[in-house]
């Protein structure tokens, strides 16, 4: 199986940058997900990472450290609108299934 | 529109009453999958497919069987639902690539009493 690590809570500010981090352990790791999930709504893809490093997607960008076991996803100038679940799910194990973390749910306050 | 369609977005039952959750996607993906989402635990695999008449078990299959007759339609059949097995659901579709993310159905929240 795999164990993902990812708080549970997190609040911050309109405008301010947050940071939420996910730690994993799987083999045969292929990638990770983020997705975005509002209360009661599906999970919407946000990023993929394969290989080390940042991928930047406007107010979004994920990081990967494979050697760490570790992502994180920052995200920029905070809107109310991005009050939401954000769900951290690594690709790999037997079968090359996707697993899903508990996921992080974020309050921004104006 | 791409999308993946699943219906109903309400139903509340009965224990021991036969019911089915229909799936549908209209993307021609051939990865089709099933999850619960409980308050606390996440979204659990419940079955997955790879593609017609290949189905297998995900991480909690108890109590459900899946069906893929055809590419667009995965349906989840609760034989004799329990209380237990009130959730949220979501079907889910993805192509073929490993980077190919996963596209969710709005959700079917079901009570069993």
């Amino acid at each position: 199986g795999q164990n993902i690590d990812q708080p549970t809570e997190m609040t911050a500010t309109e405008g301010a940058i947050v940071q939420i981090n996910c730690t994993y352990q799987t083999s045969g790791f292929n990638g990770l997900f983020w997705y975005q999930q509002h209360a009661g709504e599906a999970p919407t893809f946000l990023s993929y990472n394969v290989l080390d490093g940042l991928e930047e997607k406007g107010r979004f960008s994920s990081f990967l450290s494979r050697s760490k076991g570790y992502s994180y996803l920052l995200l920029k100038e905070l809107q109310m609108k991005d009050s939401a679940s954000y769900l951290c799910a690594p690709l790999g194990g037997a079968g090359n299934m996707l697993t899903f973390g508990g996921g992080t749910r974020l309050m921004v306050k104006p | 529109e791409a999308q993946v369609t699943q219906n109903p977005r309400y139903l509340i039952t009965v224990t021991g009453k036969k019911l089915t959750v229909t799936c549908s996607q209209n993307m021609n993906h051939e990865y089709m999958s099933w999850y619960r989402q409980d308050p606390g635990l996440g979204l659990r695999q419940i079955y997955y497919s790879m593609n017609v008449e290949v189905t297998d078990k995900g991480d909690v299959p108890e109590g459900y069987k899946v069906s893929r007759k055809e590419k667009r339609n995965f349906p989840l059949i609760l034989e004799s639902p329990s209380p237990n097995q009130t959730s949220l659901y979501f079907c889910a579709s993805k192509g073929g690539a490993v980077y190919s993310p996963l596209h969710f159905g709005n959700g079917t929240r079901l009570t069993v009493t």
